[in-house]
């Protein structure tokens, strides 16, 4: 197993500019999770997807969309980049939320700068 | 509202000592859960330790222990004899139980470096 995969590793934008940043995970896992993580501010959830078709905002979820259309794959959208995305993006994905199942396993992360 | 406070922003100690990482936690659920996790200068998130809300139950894994008490809201993780690789932005982190809902609530870490 991969686990959860992100690309690219890095990334310069300009302001005003679009992107998508990739994730994917190996491990048949339905809930799954973007965060951003800035100095001195620990992780902030942006979105979350609780399956296939379903997503849901998170706790900072202005400039950014996303889809899930399938299980694997939740990418993050950035719409017109803007020099405060500037931040480490890490994607999560866990198998459930009942249980022990809900450990998050994390992505290697995307450094994003925007000029 | 949930809140996860880490009050320590960076700790230094020479290789052996033991060390503490503090962690508070706020929630009005009953049912919650708190983690652990380990980010390396390499910058991937480690997992370290899940404990639910019923399970006061201190643990030890080889040179880590953890201690929960509900009492003062607390789960600090301790290092026993540490070593110049345990040197990593350390986080806690607490979700709580709402049906569809897996995110996790994260505290602005504590930055440990073990000296040699």
């Amino acid at each position: 197993n991969a686990g959860v995969t992100q690309t690219p590793k890095f990334q310069v934008l300009k302001t005003g500019q679009s992107m998508t940043l990739q994730c994917a995970q190996d491990m048949n896992h339905e809930y799954m999770s973007w965060y951003r993580q800035d100095p001195g501010m620990g992780l902030r959830l942006i979105h979350y997807s609780v399956g296939a078709g379903i997503t849901d905002q998170g706790e900072v979820p202005n400039g950014y969309n996303v889809s899930r259309s399938t299980t694997e794959d939740f990418p993050l959208r950035l719409l017109s980049a803007a020099p405060s995305q500037t931040s480490v993006y890490f994607c999560a994905s866990t198998q459930g939320w009942a249980g022990g199942t809900d450990t998050q396993y994390f992505g290697p992360g995307t450094r994003l700068t925007v000029l | 509202a949930q809140k996860v406070t880490q009050a320590q922003t960076e700790i230094s100690v020479v290789e052996k000592e033991d060390v503490t990482l503090d962690c508070v936690y706020e929630t009005r659920d009953t049912t919650y859960y708190l983690f652990w996790y380990k980010q390396p200068p390499s910058g991937e998130l480690v997992f370290l330790i899940r404990r639910n809300s019923f399970d006061e139950q201190n643990e030890i894994s080889g040179r880590y222990s953890w201690n929960f008490q509900k009492s003062t809201s607390s789960f600090n993780f301790t290092i026993t004899a540490s070593q110049v690789v345990d040197s990593a932005v350390y986080f806690c982190a607490l979700r709580i139980d709402q049906t569809g809902a897996n995110n996790l609530f994260f505290g602005t870490g504590t930055r440990l470096t073990v000296i040699p």
